[in-house]
């Protein structure tokens, strides 16, 4: 049973595009929810994190849109480069119980010049 | 610090034989996990504990064995090796007291043939 659904499982951009990487989860004890970001070759490392009493953070080019009640959350790139080009995760955890993220599928980005 | 730390980068196993992937971190950090990655499926959590002398089951531990004898420490045990073990391994860890990341390490690649 896949509790972190994610979409696309593949995109492709122009350089200055907005990538958008969806995902649901159906579990309502999940308190916290990051986006990870791995480069072939590489662990996955933390790109962003938001919990679910604000409904958008931002950092740098990278800002997460969380909406509670639809129980989806969602990764934006502003003005994406061919450097942002990686495979992104998103996760999600329940509090307590030692910290295990249960992962989405991830979304295999390429941005193209 | 070297943050996490996998051995052995690659190893190809034939059915049957056993191996240990060892993980070191020097952070000092409580919790730590061993995770499997296979194309399309994201990652998948196969044991975890939250500090030396207790680990739990994730979601996929079957054939695989742990222990965590000092903080550092945490070996991923594969016995029996079968062909539905080859995946990409990835240890990770994180601080129960400061924040929620997971860091991860540069993972092992296991082939089983």
């Amino acid at each position: 049973q896949q509790q972190v659904k994610q979409s696309p499982q593949s995109l492709i951009v122009q350089k200055g595009g907005i990538p958008i990487i969806n995902c649901a989860y159906e579990n309502t004890a999940f308190d916290y929810f990051p986006w990870y970001q791995q480069f072939p070759g590489k662990g996955p490392a933390l790109l962003i994190a938001i919990r679910p009493d604000v409904s958008e953070k931002k950092e740098g080019r990278f800002t997460i849109s969380f909406n509670k009640s639809a129980k989806q959350f969602s990764l934006h790139i502003m003005d994406s480069q061919p450097g942002d080009s990686a495979t992104y995760f998103c996760a999600a955890k329940v509090a307590g119980g030692g910290n295990k993220l249960t992962f989405g599928t991830g979304t295999q980005l390429k941005v193209e010049l | 610090n070297a943050g996490v730390t996998q051995t052995p980068k690659f190893r190809i196993l034939k059915i049957g034989q056993s191996m240990t992937l060892q993980c070191t971190q020097d952070m000092n950090h409580n919790y730590m996990y061993w995770y499997r990655q296979d194309p399309g499926m994201g990652l998948k959590l196969i044991y975890y504990s939250v500090g030396a002398g207790i680990t739990d089951k994730g979601e996929v531990p079957n054939g695989y064995n742990v222990s965590r004898s000092t903080t550092e420490d945490f070996p991923l045990r594969l016995e029996l090796a079968a062909p539905s073990q080859t995946s990409v391994y990835f240890c990770a860890s994180s601080n129960r007291d400061r924040s929620d990341e997971q860091y991860f390490g540069p993972g092992t690649r296991l082939t089983v043939t």
